[in-house]
């Protein structure tokens, strides 16, 4: 079965940088684009990075454009992401999803990594 | 990039029927049959249970079901559960490999 498994959250200071790692199995990760959406405490879900299954085309939402990376090792099976000049509005869980195939839906989520930016 | 409007909340009786709207514009909902709707419990990942406006994944059950008018994508849960006490998000494709929910409804069952 498909299995995300989300890791390196923590606390970072405002200004700092993280970088977010995605264990996958249970499917043909190379075949795959893959997501990360984003829930800050108590709030609704955000998209927030896409990369095709080959890594060749990357997107991102506005509110990370130029501070956040995504990435793909498709040799470690694990999706990336770089997250530079955090703000203390990037507080939230992180969640690894994959794509359905088309494009048009995402069908599976990790449970998540908590990334909290504070002094 | 602006989130879709659901309802905050809605509520209903084991038994009933309720639906939750999700608005968008015409270049999100309106635009594209590429709508999904994601159920969320407390503490938990979503869930996804429609996808391209009207389709069930596997293992869905019947009583989830969805449609598209115009700009206002709906998802209607009958013959409501307990366990169907969640956070509900609908997600629309945005165009230019971009992606977009909704602020997210509460179901409440009575």
């Amino acid at each position: 079965q498909v299995q995300l498994v989300e890791s390196g959250g923590g606390v970072v200071q405002p200004g700092g940088s993280l970088r977010l790692s995605c264990a996958a199995s249970g499917f043909p990760f190379s075949s795959y684009a893959m997501h990360w959406v984003r829930q800050a405490p108590g709030k609704g879900l955000e998209w927030v990075a896409f990369i095709y299954y080959d890594g060749s085309n990357k997107y991102y939402a506005d509110s990370v454009m130029g501070r956040f990376t995504i990435s793909r090792d498709s040799s470690k099976n694990t999706l990336y992401l770089h997250m530079n000049s955090l703000r203390a509005d990037d507080t939230a869980i992180y969640y690894c999803a994959k794509d359905a195939g088309g494009y048009d839906t995402i069908d599976y989520w990790g449970q998540g990594t908590l990334v909290t930016v504070s002094s | 990039q602006s989130a879709l409007t659901q309802p905050r909340s809605v509520s209903g009786s084991p038994g009933q029927s309720v639906t939750i709207s999700c608005t968008g514009t015409s270049s999100d909902v309106g635009g594209y049959n590429y709508v999904s709707w994601y159920q969320q419990h407390p503490g938990k990942a979503p869930k996804l249970i429609i996808y391209d406006v009207s389709k069930r994944p596997s293992g869905v059950p019947d009583r989830f079901s969805g449609s598209k008018s115009g700009n206002t994508a709906s998802l209607t849960i009958s013959g409501l559960q307990a366990e169907d006490e969640a956070d509900y998000y609908c997600c629309s494709y945005a165009g230019s490999y971009t992606w977009v929910f909704g602020g997210g409804t509460k179901l409440t069952v009575l």
